[in-house]
């Protein structure tokens, strides 16, 4: 079963504009972590933002936020003030604590296109 | 601080052939992670290291290894390649085994002829 559903294979959104990227999560254990990471053309990933499961306020790193409802197992990803370089694949990812061997390992969705127009 | 670091950036190799990647983690990390970037799969988890030892582990075949240095940099070797070994090959390290964020590196692009 999918762990990780990115239902938008690509979104566009006009510069300076705020966009929300979806990301919804399937699991049973009661502590995780939820992640955003952006990959450019180049391939790296870059990390963006952190929600831990039992963090009780939505995270927020400059003009990202995480928009977390427990409840719907949704992490979405909002940009606000969107510009030109925040083009890019944009991944979901969701690493399990509970159990002791998932450790460091990351289960990632297919993925978001975006692209910033000007 | 430096990043992750990953050598070579690129790969060609033929069926048949072995390959050794190589992955520096960020000074003062512990924990490396590699992972496989394919258009059909998407990114999958290889496995994880910590303090030399192999912790976790993806579903992948033998022909997949690595090994990781006292000094935190790892390999990852892949025997005997496949045409479907052609893909981005992304190293991540963080700071302990279990720790919140990994950070990854520019990634090995390996393409199989």
């Amino acid at each position: 079963a999918q762990k990780i559903t990115q239902t938008q294979p690509g979104m566009f959104v006009q510069e300076k504009e705020a966009v929300t990227l979806d990301c919804t999560y399937d699991t049973s254990d009661q502590s995780y972590g939820l992640f955003w990471y952006k990959q450019p053309s180049s391939g790296e990933m870059i990390f963006l933002i952190y929600q831990g499961s039992y963090d009780e306020q939505n995270a927020t790193e400059g003009r990202y936020s995480l928009n977390f409802q427990k409840a719907r197992k949704s992490a979405n990803l909002v940009i606000s003030a969107s510009q030109l370089g925040d083009s890019a694949m944009y991944f979901c990812a969701m690493r399990e604590y509970a159990g002791g061997t998932s450790y460091g390992k990351l289960t990632f969705g297919q993925g978001t296109i975006l692209t910033v127009h000007p | 601080k430096a990043g992750v670091t990953q050598t070579p950036r690129y790969l060609i190799k033929t069926r048949g052939q072995q390959v050794t990647l190589s992955c520096s983690p960020i000074s003062g990390h512990r924990s490396v992670s590699w992972y496989q970037q394919t258009p059909g799969q998407g990114l999958q988890f290889l496995f994880e290291y910590f303090s030399e030892t192999q912790r976790n582990k993806g579903n992948f075949p033998g022909r997949f290894s690595g090994r990781q240095f006292s000094n935190s940099r790892s390999e990852m070797n892949v025997s005997t390649l496949e045409l479907g070994d052609s893909a981005l090959y992304l190293c991540a390290s963080s700071l302990a085994l279990g720790a919140d964020t990994q950070y990854f590196g520019p990634g090995t692009r390996l393409t199989v002829l």
